[in-house]
C-alpha cells in the first residue's frame, strides 16, 4: 500500500507564508491522486480545506491554496493567522483506496 | 446545510462488536457516498472504507476486510459501520464523512469507541 509522507512539524511567524507538502511512496503525486487537505484543531473533527489538488471549499479562507510542487501535493498558507495553528492532513487516492498522510503540526509563533 | 450526526460514545470489551451510525441531512443522501475514518488517541487519520449512498456498494482496505461491515438505510438517510472482534487497538474516534467524486467535504462529530476489559 502507498505510504503518504508529510513534514512532522513546521513553524511559521504570524503574517508569514508556509508550504506543507505531501509525498507518495509510489512516485510523483499528480492530479490523478485527487489530493485533499484537512485542518484539525485539538478536540475537534477535521475540517476540509482543499479538494482536487487546488480547489477551495466555500468556507476555506483565501489565504489557503493547493498545488502540485516538485512531484508532491502542496498546501500553502499565505499571511498566516494565529488561528491557523493546527494539524494538517493530506489525503491521496491511489489504487482505489484513500491513504492519509501522517499529518503536519503547524505552529504559529 | 449539510449535517452528519453520529451516535454516542461506546465502551466495549475485547472480542465484542460495535455499530456506529451516521445520520445525514441537508443533501440528497443517495447522490453521495460515505467514508469511515478513524483516529486512535494522539494518532493520525486512517481510512476504513467507503459505501455508496446510491446502491450500497462498498470497498475498503484489506486491513479491515472481514471485520468491518458498512451499510446504509436510505429510508432514514443513515449510514452504519460495524466493527467486529474488537481489540484495544480499535480504541479510537470514528468519523463518517461525505465522500463522492474524490471530494471529502463534511465530517460527522465523531464517535469515541473505547475497548477495555
Amino acid at each position: 500500500q502507498t505510504v503518504v509522507t508529510q513534514e512532522p512539524s513546521l513553524t511559521v511567524s504570524p503574517g508569514g507564508t508556509v508550504t506543507l507538502t505531501c509525498a507518495a511512496s509510489t512516485g510523483a503525486v499528480t492530479s490523478d491522486y485527487y489530493p485533499n487537505w484537512f485542518q484539525q484543531k485539538p478536540g475537534q473533527a477535521p475540517r476540509a480545506v482543499i479538494y482536487h489538488t487546488t480547489n477551495k471549499h466555500s468556507w476555506t479562507p483565501a489565504r489557503f491554496s493547493g498545488s502540485l510542487l516538485g512531484g508532491k501535493a502542496a498546501l500553502t498558507l499565505s499571511g498566516v493567522q494565529p488561528e491557523d495553528e493546527a494539524e494538517y492532513y493530506c489525503l491521496l487516492y491511489d489504487g482505489g483506496a484513500w491513504v492519509f498522510g501522517g499529518g503536519t503540526k503547524l505552529t504559529v509563533l | 446545510q449539510v449535517h452528519l450526526v453520529q451516535s454516542g460514545a461506546e465502551v466495549k470489551k475485547p472480542g465484542a462488536s460495535v455499530k456506529v451510525s451516521c445520520k445525514a441531512s441537508g443533501y440528497t443522501f443517495t447522490h453521495y457516498g460515505i467514508s469511515w475514518v478513524r483516529q486512535a488517541p494522539g494518532q493520525g487519520l486512517e481510512w476504513m472504507g467507503w459505501i455508496s449512498g446510491y446502491n450500497g456498494n462498498a470497498n475498503g482496505p484489506q486491513k479491515f476486510q472481514g471485520r468491518v461491515t458498512m451499510s446504509t438505510d436510505t429510508s432514514t438517510n443513515t449510514a452504519h459501520m460495524e466493527l467486529r472482534s474488537l481489540t484495544s487497538d480499535d480504541t479510537a474516534v470514528y468519523y463518517c464523512v461525505k465522500d463522492q467524486n474524490w471530494v471529502i467535504d463534511y465530517w460527522g462529530q465523531g464517535t469515541l469507541v473505547t475497548v477495555s476489559s
